[in-house]
């Protein structure tokens, strides 16, 4: 079945250390994104990419970086630059640059030790 | 910019009760209207859309309509079960010529008991 794969489901942070977050998805579309989504909260965007070897910086992108090499592919590196990284990540990808909706992974809790 | 509201939860529900959850929306032009549901510890899932003024959305006994005149999208369901309780929600979607990007209500909280 296509969809989108994130891993790991758990991450644990030492402080001043940079961790990647990956997503993978094989649903053949060409925009991912990544959100934060913190208790009693919506989801804030943090970057996003419409094609490979492009992406935007969203709403909340200071402390972190992406990439985006491979359309299947978009990991997010929360660096140490980031204070306050406890949250749980998303990440979605859509058809194009256009009203499509939006398919989630499951996510990925990152703790800080 | 774009802001989307809603209701404040959570709202607790017999089951077999009737379930409003109201969402209004700010945003220029036109932008595709949906609800999407999380489950516990799970990413988002997409339950329905609308894509223009007057559209209803439905899936799995849900509904809304895309009310450009009041600038709402509420959901609706006429008898909820225990296994609908999760987190819902709104969000609407503008393209702006370049880029999609979705604008997310906080998200309302149902927990639905026998």
């Amino acid at each position: 079945d296509g969809g989108i794969t994130q891993s790991p489901k758990y991450l644990f942070r030492k402080e001043g250390q940079n961790v990647t977050l990956s997503c993978e998805q094989n649903l053949n579309h060409d925009a991912m994104y990544w959100y934060r989504q913190d208790p009693g909260q919506g989801l804030r965007l943090i970057y996003y990419s419409q094609i490979v070897n492009d992406f935007q910086k969203g709403d909340i992108a200071e402390g972190y970086s992406v990439s985006r090499e491979k359309k299947e592919s978009f990991p997010l590196t929360v660096t140490s630059a980031q204070k306050n990284p406890t949250a749980f990540y998303l990440c979605a990808s859509s058809l194009g640059p256009s009203n499509q909706p939006q398919h989630f992974g499951d996510g990925t809790r990152l703790s800080i030790l | 910019g774009d802001s989307v509201t809603q209701m404040e939860g959570p709202v607790t529900l017999s089951e077999e009760a009737f379930l409003t959850i109201n969402c209004t929306y700010t945003a220029t032009g036109y932008p595709s209207l949906f609800w999407y549901v999380q489950y516990p510890g799970e990413g988002l899932q997409l339950l329905l859309k609308a894509t223009k003024a007057d559209d209803k959305g439905s899936n799995k006994g849900f509904e809304a309509t895309y009310r450009k005149e009041t600038t709402s999208f509420h959901l609706e369901k006429g008898s909820v079960q225990v296994s609908d309780s999760a987190v819902y929600f709104c969000a609407l979607s503008r393209y702006t010529g370049t880029a999609s990007k979705l604008t997310f209500g906080t998200g309302t909280r149902l927990q639905v008991t026998l």
